[in-house]
């Protein structure tokens, strides 16, 4: 089991443009969400989808928009990219909610905005 | 407001010397706690969670609510200990985690 796997792990993009970055979950995981990890924080939840639907929203714009496939596996978009978005983006997946046993965390996307 | 502090960033212990990583909460409600931990170019793992009341790598953890705090304990640190630490919460719904800042570990031969 490879785990949670992200792609891709670094990109470099200009202000203003759009990105998406991807995850697949942890086998047998059906929950994912997403992280924002700036330089010297701790991560940032953005949201968590479930069930192919947003279950929750972190306290992020709605620039920040995601996707869960019937796989299970999601995407993260950002659209009119700031410099301030630069950080690390981490993929977290559970089986439901995360309470019991946590999260299982990819290797993240290292995003940086010129 | 939810909020999860850890008020080192960094902490330096001797090998073989006993080590606390310190973690405080806000919370209006039950809650979760863990800790999460990143070894060097390592992804970030769980490391333990209060439910559970385990022992992993000789951690453990106890949830002081009246001091609002789950403190990470060690008797004996080990070279291999060296690592970021986060503390995190869990909503009560379980879709959001809330984490600390981390705390950077340093274990001195």
């Amino acid at each position: 089991d490879a785990g949670v796997t992200q792609s891709p792990t670094h990109l470099i993009k200009t202000r203003g443009q759009q990105v998406t970055l991807r995850c697949s979950p942890k086998s047998g995981h059906d929950t994912v969400s997403w992280y924002q990890q700036a330089l010297g924080q701790g991560p940032q939840f953005i949201f968590q989808y479930y069930e192919e639907e947003e279950r929750q929203r972190g306290n992020f714009p709605d620039r920040f928009s995601g996707h869960q496939f019937p796989n299970y596996s999601s995407e993260l978009n950002v659209n009119a990219l700031l410099l301030g978005d630069s950080a690390l983006y981490l993929c977290a997946s559970s089986l439901t909610s995360g309470q019991l046993y946590g999260y299982t965390f990819g290797s993240g996307t290292r995003l940086t905005v010129v | 407001a939810q909020r999860v502090t850890q008020p080192e960033k960094l902490l330096s212990v001797f090998k073989g010397a006993p080590v606390e990583l310190k973690c405080n909460y806000s919370y209006s409600g039950s809650p979760e706690l863990f800790w999460y931990v990143q070894y060097s170019r390592q992804r970030l793992q769980l490391l333990l969670r209060h439910i559970s009341r385990e022992s992993i790598k000789g951690f453990t953890a106890d949830l002081n609510k009246g001091e609002t705090s789950f403190h990470l304990k060690k008797p004996f640190a080990q070279e291999e200990d060296s690592a970021m630490y986060y503390c995190a919460l869990s909503s009560y719904t379980g879709n959001q985690f809330y984490f600390g800042t981390g705390t950077s570990l340093t274990v001195i031969p």
